[in-house]
Order: structure tokens, then sequence, then C-alpha cells
């Protein structure tokens, strides 16, 4: 069984900290895409980043970076300088691929944001 | 293109009506999915389709349907609605089971 656990629920940072949140995967399969997704007050879900199970190499976008670590089944998201419009909630997701036949999401439970002023 | 769009926004129901949620993208996508979203359980898959006439079930499909009778449109019915399937609806599309999917604004869904 496939299972993402972002034990983080809820984290506050000063305006400008950098910030980490975890996110720790379970699966048997070696063929994975892990995912992360950003949730605003809005409501809308807002695609940030894929990767598959054989590029380990970590990616940087502006201020955001994400750490994959097979070894311990990890795929860190960092916000560097953050900022109050970073405030949301982020989920960290999984995927089988398809030769499951299918494209389904395993989601974590999210980790909420905070960014005060 | 607008995207992947959902219709309601907002809805609230009464325990034993019947509704359906809008899901419409325009984008060809091959790939449809319904996800819930309830308050610290994440988004759980109710329903997926690969094709137009193709569909099948997620992790929680107990009291929903779907059908897929063009590309473009993947409706989610509930046949006679209870208060546990109060919650936040996402509609996703993937232009093919390998892609990367995006969601759709959401439905805020009230059972009363």
């Amino acid at each position: 069984a496939q299972k993402v656990t972002q034990a983080q629920t809820e984290i506050s940072v000063v305006e400008k900290e950098d910030v980490t949140l975890d996110c720790v995967y379970e699966t048997r399969d070696t063929t994975y895409y892990l995912f992360w997704y950003k949730q605003p007050p809005s409501g809308e879900l807002v695609f940030l980043i894929r990767r598959n199970s054989f590029d380990e190499q970590n990616e940087i976008s502006g201020r955001y970076s994400w750490n994959f670590q097979k070894s311990t089944s990890s795929f860190n998201f960092t916000i560097t300088a953050s900022q109050v419009v970073d405030s949301a909630v982020y989920f960290c997701a999984l995927s089988l691929g398809p030769q499951t036949g299918a494209n389904n999401l395993f989601f974590g439970t999210g980790t909420r944001l905070t960014v005060i002023p | 293109n607008a995207g992947v769009t959902q219709t309601p926004k907002f809805q609230v129901l009464k325990t034993g009506q019947s509704m359906t949620l809008q899901c419409a993208q325009d984008m060809n996508h091959e790939y449809m999915s319904w996800y819930r979203q309830d308050p610290g359980m994440g988004l759980r898959l109710i329903h997926y389709s690969v094709g137009a006439g193709i569909t099948d079930q997620g992790e929680v499909p107990n009291g929903y349907n779907v059908s897929r009778s063009t590309t473009e449109d993947f409706p989610l019915r509930l046949l006679s609605a209870a208060p546990s399937q109060t919650s936040v609806y996402f509609c996703a599309s993937s232009p093919t089971i390998a892609e990367t999917q995006y969601f759709g604004p959401g439905t805020r869904l009230l059972v009363l």
C-alpha cells in the first residue's frame, strides 16, 4: 500500500525566514512519482513540482527547492526567504504511474504554513 | 483555455436529495478524476476515468456515480446525499495517465 506522511500539521515562521516542509512516503514500487501542490486560502490546488523515482537530482525554482532522497524515502520542500504570499496548505502526493493503468494520487494530510509579517 | 471548470462553487443539500457536480475541461485531456477533501485527511480519490466511456472506482466510491460520455465532461452524481458527504470536491485532469494532473477550483458541498 502507498502512504504519504506529512508530520508537520502547522508551521509558523516570520517573514524572510527559511522553512522546510517534510514529506515521507511509502511504496514497494520502484517506479513512482512525487508531487507538491499548494492550496492558498482561496482554496484552489496549484501544482508546484513533479519528480520521478529515477531522478534524485535536487531542483531549485526561484525561492523554492526540493530535496529528494530515496535512501530515506523523503521529498522535502524548502522555501527560502519566506513571504506572506507563501501562506498556504502544502500537500505532498505520490503516484505509481501508468503501469498501474491509472494516475491516482495518494495525498498526505498537508502542512499549513503561516508566514507572519 | 479555461482549464478545468467546476459547477456549482457551493451547494447546500438536505439528506436524501440527489445532485450532480459538474466538471469540464477544454484541453482534450484523456484522464479525469474526482477527489474529496476532508479536514485532516488530505484528498482521497472517489472515481476516475482514463478516457471517454471508461470509468473506475477509487478509494472512496460509495454513494457516488460517474459517467464519461465525452472527453470534456466528467460529472459526479450523488444519488441520495448523506451528511458524511459534506466535503470539498475537486475534479482534476491530465493529458494522459502518465502526466501531471491539474485541478479545478472545487465545489464546497454541505449536506444537512
